[in-house]
C-alpha cells in the first residue's frame, strides 16, 4: 500500500536558519503530494501542494519540488522564524480514492 | 480554498456515554468524507471513508459498532464514539473532498476527552 516516510524529528533551530524536512513516498499511480502544518492544540493547515512530477509548490516561504525519480517531496525554506514552530507533515493523496496518507510527522523548534 | 467546518473543537464526556463529532463541508458538495484519528505526538491514522447515502468503509482494525458514521447529506458526516472509554481519547479530524482527483480539505479536528 501507499506509505510516507518522513524525517525524524524533533528539529531545533535558530532563528534565520535554513530548513530541510525529508520526505519520500511509496504509491502506486500518480499521487499528489502535500505538506501540512499542524499548530500546538490546533487542525491541520495545508501548507503547499504538488499534483504531478516536477511541480513545485511554495507558500509562506516555503518549498518542496515533486520528484517522481526520488520519490520524494523535501520541505524546504531559506531561513525561519519563531512563528515556524509547528509539526509538519508529508502526506499523498490517492488521487482515484481521494483518502491521504501521513507521515510520522517532524516537530519543528525555532529559538529566537 | 474550500471549507470544512467540525464541531465541537473540544468535548468531555464521561466513561460509557456516546459522543457525536459533525463534519460539514461549507462551500461545496463533499461526495466523500474521510474519518483521522491522531494519537498524541503521532500522525494521522484513517479510520473510515463515507459515502453519501452509503455504508461507511472501516480501515482494517477500527470497529464499526464502536465508530458510528453517518454521511446522510452531501455537506455533512457524523462520527458518534459509542460507550466511550478513556482509551478512545484523541484527536479526530475529518475531511471532505467533492470528487474523486480532488483535493481533500480538512476539518479543524476535535479533541476528545473521556473521564
Amino acid at each position: 500500500g501507499d506509505s510516507v516516510t518522513q524525517m525524524e524529528g524533533p528539529v531545533t533551530l535558530s532563528e534565520e536558519a535554513f530548513l530541510t524536512i525529508n520526505c519520500t513516498y511509496t504509491a502506486t499511480g500518480y499521487p499528489s503530494l502535500f505538506w501540512y502544518v499542524q499548530y500546538p492544540g490546533e487542525g491541520l493547515q495545508l501548507l503547499l501542494k504538488a499534483t504531478k512530477a516536477d511541480d513545485k509548490g511554495s507558500n509562506k516561504g516555503f518549498e518542496a519540488t515533486y520528484r517522481k525519480e526520488t520519490t520524494s517531496f523535501h520541505l524546504e525554506k531559506g531561513s525561519v522564524q519563531v512563528s515556524d514552530s509547528a509539526v509538519y507533515f508529508c502526506a499523498l493523496s490517492d488521487n482515484n480514492a481521494g483518502k491521504s496518507t501521513f507521515g510520522d510527522g517532524t516537530t519543528l523548534t525555532v529559538k529566537p | 480554498g474550500a471549507v470544512v467546518s467540525q464541531h465541537p473543537s473540544r468535548v468531555i464526556c464521561k466513561s460509557g456515554t456516546s459522543v457525536k463529532i459533525e463534519c460539514r463541508s461549507l462551500d461545496f458538495q463533499a461526495t466523500t468524507m474521510f474519518w483521522y484519528r491522531q494519537f498524541p505526538k503521532q500522525s494521522l491514522m484513517l479510520m473510515a471513508t463515507s459515502n453519501e447515502g452509503s455504508k461507511a468503509t472501516y480501515e482494517q482494525g477500527v470497529e464499526k459498532d464502536k465508530f458510528l458514521i453517518n454521511h446522510a447529506s452531501l455537506t455533512l458526516s457524523t462520527l458518534t464514539v459509542t460507550s466511550a472509554h478513556p482509551e478512545d481519547s484523541s484527536f479526530y479530524i475529518c475531511s471532505g473532498t467533492p470528487g474523486h482527483g480532488d483535493e481533500a480539505f480538512f476539518g479543524q479536528g476535535t479533541r476528545l476527552t473521556v473521564v
